[in-house]
């Protein structure tokens, strides 16, 4: 069974740091890219950043360029997404995500989601 | 950045009910719209991927159709536990975008 579980939300200060982990299991976990998604109640659900099954790409929304650095770990099957410079628009929900089509950035679709991890920046 | 236009923003419809939704995307995404489901408190679940293709255990009620820039996602015979929020997204550029969701819920 496909499992992505999410580590706890946090608060944090506006321009605080914050590492968030995803830990995957039930499928072969380097064949795949993965994603972050965030979801606010006024924005909806918006692409955060995604990494090739290799670790050796990654994009990001303009929104976060600069700021946010997704990462894997192959031999932990563990995915990261570190926050840096945090302002209060950040405050979502995180998802993170496994696409449906092996080895492949695009085209794709998200078939498993984890649980979600809510993040606020606030003083 | 591909914008996704997804209408209408809610619907009430009852039990039995054909629901149909539409999303546009403002170019050309081929076939790589799929379309999600969220409940509340839940993350969202593939339902539909590249328009128009059954995710493996999802009920048939479920259709997705079109191509290009205009989509159609269809429930058949709207049941209680579809209540829910829908989400179509196109996965042929970068940056992902999804339209901005469908609420449905029942009369």
């Amino acid at each position: 069974e496909v499992q992505l579980v999410q580590s706890g939300g946090v608060v944090v200060q506006p321009g605080g740091s914050l590492r968030l982990s995803c830990a995957a299991s039930g499928f072969t976990f380097d064949d795949y890219v993965m994603h972050w998604v965030r979801q606010t109640p006024g924005k909806g659900l918006e692409w955060v950043s995604l990494i090739s099954w290799d670790g050796g790409r990654t994009h990001y929304a303009d929104s976060v360029q600069g700021r946010f650095t997704i990462s894997r770990d192959n031999s932990k099957n563990s995915l990261y997404l570190q926050m840096n410079s945090l302002r209060p628009e950040d405050t979502a929900f995180y998802y993170c995500a496994k696409t449906g089509v092996k080895w492949e950035l695009l085209p794709g679709y998200f078939d498993y989601w984890g649980q979600g991890a809510p993040v606020t920046v606030s003083s | 950045d591909i914008q996704m236009t997804q209408s209408p923003s809610s619907l009430s419809a009852s039990v039995g009910d054909r629901v149909t939704i539409t999303c546009e995307a403002s170019q050309d995404v081929r076939n790589f719209l799929h379309w999600y489901q969220q409940k509340p408190g839940k993350a969202p679940k593939l339902l539909i991927y590249d328009a128009s293709n059954l995710e493996t255990g999802v009920p048939s009620r479920f259709s997705g159709s079109g191509s290009g820039r205009d989509f159609t996602f269809t429930i058949s015979s709207l049941q209680p536990e579809d209540i829910a929020t829908y989400y179509c997204q196109q996965y042929e550029n970068l940056p992902l975008t999804f339209g901005g969701g469908t609420r449905v819920e029942i009369k």
